[in-house]
């Protein structure tokens, strides 16, 4: 069974840039998330996706937005790019919405470098 | 004050030994616990999975969550080379987001 899948792998912008990643979730997942990942912050939460639906959100700006599809696949996009956002972006999924009684499963997430 | 603290290490420690790793938490809310081993350039691996206080052991691997003193730990038995890797805690309560530790950086020395 195949995992999560999270493209591109590495990605480099510079400042005032946007971009866009992509989260595909292990087949048959419905909720998907993002976290962000520092070394001196750890794993922060963006948000969560349901059934194309944000279900909740971190406390982030709003630059930073996201969607899910119908097929459950999920896309997160950061306009205007600040040095700060360099970061590892991760996505999860589970079966259901999180905290329930399943726990989530995380892609190898996208490096973003800013310059 | 965070939701959930961790030591960072980092730890070092020989081939063999037991190893244990520890997180606080201030929400007592807090009823699902995890910990999770991340390779560098990897994402988090799901290692272990409780509900409420209580052991677990998968292996080598026994997860113990202390409820009243809001402490959750996990202890690795003849620790390998192979253990060597970020480990994080989480958890989270019902119908809401995973709350992350920062994780605790672990090498163990052939």
């Amino acid at each position: 069974k195949a995992g999560v899948t999270q493209t591109p792998r590495y990605l480099i912008k510079t400042r005032g840039q946007q971009v866009t990643l992509s989260c595909s979730p292990i087949s048959g997942h419905r909720s998907v998330s993002w976290y962000q990942q520092t070394p001196g912050q750890g794993l922060q939460f963006l948000f969560e996706y349901f059934s194309e639906t944000q279900r909740n959100k971190g406390n982030f700006p709003g630059r930073f937005s996201g969607r899910q599809f119908s097929n459950s696949r999920s896309e997160m996009n950061v306009s205007t790019l600040e040095l700060g956002d360099s970061a590892l972006y991760l996505c999860a999924s589970s079966l259901i919405p999180t905290g329930g009684d399943q726990p989530q499963h995380f892609g190898d997430g996208t490096r973003l470098s800013i310059l | 004050q965070k939701e959930v603290e961790q030591d960072p290490g980092p730890l070092s420690v020989p081939e063999g030994a037991i190893v244990s790793l520890n997180c606080t938490y201030s929400n007592s809310a807090f009823q699902y616990f995890m910990w999770y081993r991340q390779y560098s350039r990897k994402g988090p691996e799901l290692l272990m999975y409780t509900y409420s206080s209580g052991n677990k052991e998968d292996g080598r691997f026994t997860a113990q969550v202390d409820k009243s003193s809001k402490y959750i730990s996990l202890f690795i038995r003849d620790s390998q080379p192979s253990d060597s890797a970020t480990y994080l805690c989480a958890m989270s309560t019902t119908g809401n987001q995973f709350y992350f530790g920062t994780g605790t950086s672990l090498t163990v020395i052939p």
